[in-house]
């Protein structure tokens, strides 16, 4: 079985510090884990994604995220936010032999203050 | 541009009407899905195709129905036995189904039932 517990429904942030939105993951196979962001009323946009290659992964904007298999983590990271960031982010884990088994979480959404 | 549209932005149904929800990518993709959000929850699948001529239920398929006769487009039509359908909509479409598969969101579509 599988599954993807993001640990934080809110953050909330101050623009110029750092990020980190938590996501935890379980996984009878080698997982992929993905990071999304949504805008409101828009669809989801890739930030970044792991499979099995480097574990510290490097997306867009400026965010990363390192695959820890030990602590069954896939945190996301950005040194400095930026109002721009504010959106809701999903934390993604695919596994087994298809996209079809493909478990969102349930989302965090980023504040960030001026 | 390459990618993923849905029509109508938003839509309105009374009870007891069925709607179809379009969806058409010409990223040249074989898998395609569709997803159902609701507030303060991921993404829940409702129906995906690997390729043409064929689809399988998702996680939430009951009151849902589909058709994939075309590479690009795959049709979601909410029939009034879906007794809740009030919800945000997207479509997904990836290059194959494989777990390494990054997948591209359209806008999506607010479906309300009035």
């Amino acid at each position: 079985a599988q599954s993807v517990t993001q640990l934080d429904s809110h953050v909330s942030v101050s623009e110029g510090t750092p990020v980190l939105l938590r996501c935890n993951y379980s996984s009878s196979y080698s997982p992929s884990l993905f990071w999304y962001v949504q805008h409101p009323n828009k669809g989801l946009q890739l930030l970044l994604k792991y499979t099995s290659a480097a574990t510290l992964v490097k997306g867009i904007n400026g965010f990363e995220a390192e695959f820890k298999k030990s602590e069954t983590s896939f945190h996301l990271t950005k040194p400095s936010a930026h109002m721009s960031d504010a959106a809701e982010y999903f934390c993604v884990v695919t596994s087994g032999t298809g996209g079809f088994k493909t478990i969102f979480g349930a989302g965090t959404r980023l504040f960030v203050k001026a | 541009d390459g990618g993923i549209t849905q029509s109508p932005k938003y839509l309105f149904r009374k009870e007891g009407q069925n709607v179809t929800l379009s969806c058409e990518q010409n990223l040249n993709h074989d898998a395609m899905y569709w997803y159902r959000q609701d507030p303060g929850q991921g993404l829940r699948l409702i129906y995906y195709s690997q390729i043409v001529n064929d689809f399988q239920k998702g996680d939430i398929a009951e009151g849902y129905s589909v058709s994939r006769e075309k590479k690009e487009s795959f049709p979601l039509t909410v029939t009034s036995a879906q007794k809740n359908p009030t919800a945000f909509y997207l479509c997904a479409s990836s290059i194959d189904s494989a777990r390494t598969d990054t997948q591209y969101f359209g806008p999506g579509t607010r479906l309300t039932v009035l």
